[in-house]
């Protein structure tokens, strides 16, 4: 079964700065998901990706899939980033549902 | 094109109560998913249809927790007796197939439970 370790699980910066979030896992995979959820609200998909590099806005997801590592950059950080953001691989065997990280609590201070 | 739909949003029972949530996955998608998301941590997956058959239920706990999906369009999930290490909360979530992984779940809002 896979595992996926996030880091850092809190973070706190300043309006303006680039924040990236680290997501690693341990068995291989096709594809590695990165979802926002805002407090007391659902989960939403920002990027699924199986290689090399994705970008929508602000955000950039990349994935090294031999060192079974993806990594989530936030450009310009703005104060309604304030999310959680959670990395989320396939749970193998032959099924896929998803086996979520803890997730990252991140907060942008304006 | 409406999203995945979940009722009720918020929930309070006593503990060995029992208590059902509805899901209702966007139109067309073959998989829907129940998680359980405790407070602090990511969301677990509980079972996973495809159409109305189980592909995966092996962290289900069988002895309290149910679910359906008759039709292979909404489901319902089921938890009796309720114990208050299941206050959390319960995401559904569908996708158009299955496939490793490899396609793009969309969640619904979320179904709050609080057992006291």
């Amino acid at each position: 079964k896979n595992e996926v370790e996030q880091s850092p699980q809190n973070l706190t910066a300043q309006e303006g700065e680039f924040i990236t979030i680290n997501c690693s896992y341990s068995v291989g995979i096709s594809a590695l998901h990165w979802l926002q959820q805002h407090p007391g609200g659902g989960i939403v998909s920002l990027f699924m990706l199986s290689s090399g590099k994705k970008k929508h806005g602000r955000l950039i997801a990349t994935i090294n899939i031999q060192e079974k590592h993806s990594s989530l950059h936030i450009t310009a950080s703005h104060p309604r980033d304030s999310a959680v953001y959670i990395c989320a691989v396939p749970s193998g065997g032959g099924a896929d549902g998803l086996t979520f990280g803890k997730g990252t609590h991140l907060i942008i201070q304006p | 094109e409406a999203g995945v739909a979940q009722s009720p949003r918020y929930k309070i029972i006593e503990k060995r109560q029992s208590v059902a949530f509805w899901c209702n996955p966007i139109s067309g998608h073959a998989t829907l998913y129940w998680y359980q998301q405790i407070l602090g941590q990511g969301p677990k997956l509980l079972i996973q249809f495809q159409n109305n058959g189980v592909v995966d239920d092996s962290q289900l706990p069988k002895d309290r927790f149910s679910a359906e999906r008759l039709k292979g369009v909404d489901s319902t999930l089921k938890i009796q007796p309720a114990k208050l290490e299941d206050s959390a909360v319960y995401l559904c979530a569908s996708s158009l197939e299955s496939l490793a992984g490899s396609y793009e779940q969309y969640f619904g809002p979320g179904t709050r439970l609080t057992v006291t």
